[in-house]
């Protein structure tokens, strides 16, 4: 059974803080992973992909993958009310075309 | 510009009637999919199609039917066999090696009444 979780939230961050969103995921195949931002009534947008063990940046937008932990996390620097929404984590296995999403986390990031 | 095009936006459905939903993409990607979404919950796939008139049942088919002539289309019929398709629906395309993203269409919203 393949399995995505995250903590559904919310996680409320002040203006300017750090925040952390964590996903796990069970199946050790999974080779590519994604996180998407889903503003209410909005559908998902992409907003970061990580293939390899390590960090990978993207202007405040930081993903760190553990695949001996099976663990990938977004970090969010200097959060902005404008980042409050739904975070969806995403893992595709071997390539694949299918991927598995999470239940998501909902993030508000207080002014 | 390229993109996915759902329609309509917004969706009423009578008990016992069945209805489509259109999805449509300029993106040239071969895999198209449906997703259902409710309140609160991830995403859940309902079919994919990884090469034209080829599909997939995805982990709640039942109810719902698909076709794929076209490379470009996808559409989906929640029939009446589905009892509960009050849901928000996502088609979605992906093109690419290394397992790359979706992207995503605006959606559609259902409801039944």
């Amino acid at each position: 059974q393949k399995e995505v979780e995250q903590n559904s939230g919310p996680l409320s961050v002040p203006e300017g803080a750090i925040a952390s969103l964590n996903c796990t995921y069970s199946d050790r195949g999974s080779q590519s992973f994604f996180w998407y931002r889903q503003y209410s009534g909005k559908s998902p947008e992409l907003i970061m992909s990580i293939y390899s063990n390590g960090d990978k940046e993207d202007g405040r937008f930081t993903a760190q993958l553990n695949k001996a932990s099976q663990y990938v996390s977004l970090l969010i620097r200097d959060s902005q009310p404008s980042d409050s929404a739904t975070y969806l984590c995403a893992v595709n296995q071997n390539y694949g075309q299918n991927f598995v999403f999470g239940p998501g986390t909902r993030l508000s990031v207080l002014p | 510009d390229g993109g996915i095009t759902q329609s309509p936006k917004y969706l009423f459905r009578k008990e016992g009637q069945n209805v489509t939903l259109s999805c449509e993409q300029n993106l040239n990607h071969d895999a198209m999919y449906w997703y259902r979404q409710d309140p609160g919950q991830g995403l859940r796939l309902i079919y994919y199609s990884q090469i034209v008139n080829d599909f997939q049942k995805g982990d709640i088919a039942e109810g719902y039917s698909v076709s794929r002539e076209k490379k470009e289309s996808f559409p989906l019929t929640v029939t009446s066999a589905q009892k509960n398709p009050t849901a928000f629906y996502l088609c979605a395309s992906s093109g690419g090696a290394r397992g790359y993203g979706y992207t995503f269409g605006s959606g559609t919203r259902l409801t039944v009444v």
